[in-house]
């Protein structure tokens, strides 16, 4: 079974500061993962996903996540935060022959100026 | 920008009434899903379909059905609405089944029963 697990539903960080932002996840099978980001009153964008190709992935908007199958986590960092990057932030996993995303609550992040 | 667009994108409507929401794609797409997104769940599968006429339950398909007559529309239906379905929908689609394959969504559709 498949589930994904966000530690902490709220983030704040100031501007310039490293953004972190957990994500950890079970799989009885290689995973794929990505990251979509959700501005308010809008969709799911894609910021990032690992393919089982290179295990750090870097995305969009300087944000990259690390594979790391021991830990089983694929935390997404960046290493200053921009007040552009207030949003809600999910986590998703999908097993090679699945069909389904299985998406984690998110963890909402508030930039301070 | 996907190219997918949904109606409507806000509605109210009453307890007991059906409402339909609709998910149009330009995009050719083979697979179209409907998630439906509540605070603490995060986004949960309704149904999906990998096919004209092929769909599938996802994880909360109860008092919910869906048709695909085309592959640009997918249309999801709730037959009887109640409060536990106010919620917002997103429809989302994806080139083919490979588990790497990016899964695009929608703007989506802010539905509330009172």
């Amino acid at each position: 079974a498949q589930s994904v697990t966000q530690l902490g539903s709220h983030v704040s960080v100031s501007e310039g500061a490293l953004v972190l932002l957990r994500c950890n996840y079970s799989s009885s099978v290689p995973p794929y993962l990505f990251w979509y980001v959700q501005y308010p009153n809008q969709g799911l964008q894609l910021l990032l996903k690992y393919t089982s190709a290179a295990t750090l992935v870097k995305g969009i908007n300087g944000f990259e996540a690390e594979f790391k199958k021991s830990e089983t986590s694929f935390h997404l960092t960046k290493p200053s935060a921009h007040m552009s990057d207030a949003a809600e932030y999910f986590c998703a996993v999908r097993e090679t022959g699945a069909n389904n995303l299985f998406f984690g609550t998110g963890t909402r992040l508030t930039v301070i100026p | 920008d996907a190219g997918i667009t949904q109606s409507p994108r806000h509605k109210v409507t009453e307890t007991g009434t059906p409402v339909t929401l609709r998910c149009h794609q330009t995009e050719n797409h083979r697979y179209m899903y409907w998630y439906r997104q509540d605070p603490g769940h995060g986004l949960r599968l309704i149904h999906y379909s990998y096919g004209v006429k092929d769909t599938d339950k996802g994880e909360v398909s109860d008092g919910y059905s869906v048709s695909r007559s085309k592959t640009e529309d997918f249309l999801l239906t709730l037959e009887s609405a109640t409060s536990s379905q106010t919620s917002v929908y997103f429809c989302a689609i994806s080139e083919s089944e490979g588990a790497g394959n990016t899964i695009y969504f929608g703007e989506g559709s802010w539905l509330t029963v009172v």
